[in-house]
């Protein structure tokens, strides 16, 4: 099992460029989460999908940021255009059924918009 | 909404001491989760525990332990003679299930936890 898999590792870009983020989740899980770390604010959800459908994505600070989930196996999370209060860490975690058995997180990706 | 407060910004202790970080819950739910994560400087998050909301036998795991007390909405987490190799930021986490179980988390501020040799 090769885990939750996050790319790119870094990323820095200029402001105003668009940003994708990938995740591959763990092969059998059913959801799957975006999560935004910051000093200032901490570890915070952005979005979840359950089967691949968008369920909650109250969390997502603003319409620059869109995730999409086109099969079990992948998913994106995009801003554009990019702002340097973007700069973060962001983590993608996946689970099956949510909290009954636990989420494992990757890597994540630390974003750093100049 | 729930929410999830590590009050302790910050600990440091010598190496061997005993260290407890503390962890209060908020939920309106009968049905929930409670998580442990550690966060080393390299930055993954690492699991180290998940209690269901109808289990509050405590737990141990080698140098690890769990409080886990309803009444008092807290979940604690002490390190027994605590190693360098401990160093890290803890987080509390709380996953609400009454929706089916598949919520997100809702993290605390976590605490550093600083092991001077």
């Amino acid at each position: 099992d090769a885990g939750v898999i996050q790319s790119p590792r870094h990323e820095v870009t200029e402001m105003g460029q668009e940003v994708t983020l990938r995740c591959k989740p763990i092969s059998g899980h059913n959801s799957l989460f975006w999560y935004r770390q910051t000093m200032m604010r901490g570890l915070e959800l952005l979005i979840y999908f359950n089967n691949n459908v968008p369920i909650d994505d109250s969390g997502m600070p603003e319409d620059r940021f869109s995730a999409k989930m086109p099969n079990a196996s992948f998913s994106t999370l995009k801003i554009q255009p990019s702002e340097p209060r973007d700069s973060a860490v962001y983590f993608c975690a996946s689970s099956f059924t949510g909290a009954v058995y636990g989420y494992t997180f990757g890597s994540g990706t630390r974003l750093t918009v100049v | 909404a729930q929410k999830v407060t590590q009050a302790q910004t910050e600990i440091s202790v010598v190496e061997k001491e005993d260290v407890t970080l503390d962890c209060v819950y908020e939920t309106r739910d009968t049905t929930y989760y409670l998580f442990w994560y550690k966060q080393p400087p390299s930055g993954e998050l690492v699991f180290l525990i998940r209690r269901n909301s109808f289990d509050e036998q405590n737990e141990i795991s080698g140098r690890y332990s769990w409080n886990f007390q309803k009444s008092t909405s807290s979940f604690n987490f002490t390190i027994t003679a605590s190693q360098v190799v401990d160093s890290a930021v803890y987080f509390c986490a709380l996953s609400e299930a009454s929706g089916g179980g598949a919520d997100g988390l809702t993290f605390g501020k976590g605490t550093h936890l600083i092991i001077q040799p």
